[in-house]
């Protein structure tokens, strides 16, 4: 099987852009659609990305998805970042059988 | 607007059972694809089941043969079947209709494996 790697954290300041990324170690990044899931502190999970690059409805078009197969992952970016932005942020495709896979989560910092 | 509302969490004492319920409004469980996800505390976000519209299902190795996901289409509600709790089992349980452009989740429910 396969894992997917996200970094630790990542830290940027108000109304800038940050991407954060989400390797897959082995197989095609492409082969298999990516989510993204934002946790906020206390709070539960929410979608605010599906099947690599959709956001579903209420997730403002500041975030977005993309996949990059040079690289072998998918990443994720918010622009004009706000502080209710700072949360975890996990990534999540499938294996073969259809298996979910998730990554450890980044920790976004908004200083 | 899609709610979900889970209950069933408790304490439970190793090698015990419980049955989650994720009570589901404003989608057809019938129609759409539904997962249980669950976070150890402190921890990150682990897959457990997912059930699809037409009833297909899958579990997680760490939980496959003691964990069953079902459905009650009349009721609309989703329901995860836990027996032979483990210790490690203990966690926050998410039901959740994630992959859809009216993605939603649940405010989970905790779980607690401990003699």
């Amino acid at each position: 099987n396969f894992m997917l790697t996200q970094p630790h954290s990542v830290s940027e300041s108000p109304g800038k852009t940050v991407t954060m990324s989400c390797t897959r170690s082995s197989g095609s990044i492409a082969r298999n659609y990516v989510q993204w899931y934002q946790q906020r502190p206390g709070s539960s999970p929410t979608t605010v990305i599906y099947e690599d690059n959709q956001r579903p409805s209420g997730v403002p078009d500041r975030f977005s998805g993309s996949i990059d197969s040079s690289s072998n992952s998918a990443s994720l970016t918010i622009s004009g970042l706000k502080p209710e932005d700072e949360a975890d942020y996990y990534c999540q495709s499938y294996d073969m059988w259809s298996h979910w896979v998730f990554g450890g989560g980044t920790k976004l910092t908004v200083l | 607007e899609v709610q979900l509302v889970e209950s069933g969490g408790g304490l439970v004492q190793p090698g015990g059972s419980l049955r989650l319920s994720c009570a589901v409004s404003g989608i057809s469980v019938s129609k759409t694809y539904m997962a249980w996800v669950r976070q150890a505390p402190g921890k990150g976000l682990e897959w457990v089941s997912v059930l699809y519209g037409d009833g297909t299902t899958y579990d997680a190795d760490s939980v496959r043969g003691r964990f069953t996901v079902s459905r009650d289409d009349s009721k609309n509600t989703l329901y995860l079947q836990m027996t032979s709790l483990r210790v490690e089992d203990t966690a926050v349980y998410y039901c959740a209709s994630p992959i859809t452009m009216i993605a939603a989740w649940g405010q989970g429910t905790l779980v607690t494996v401990s003699s």
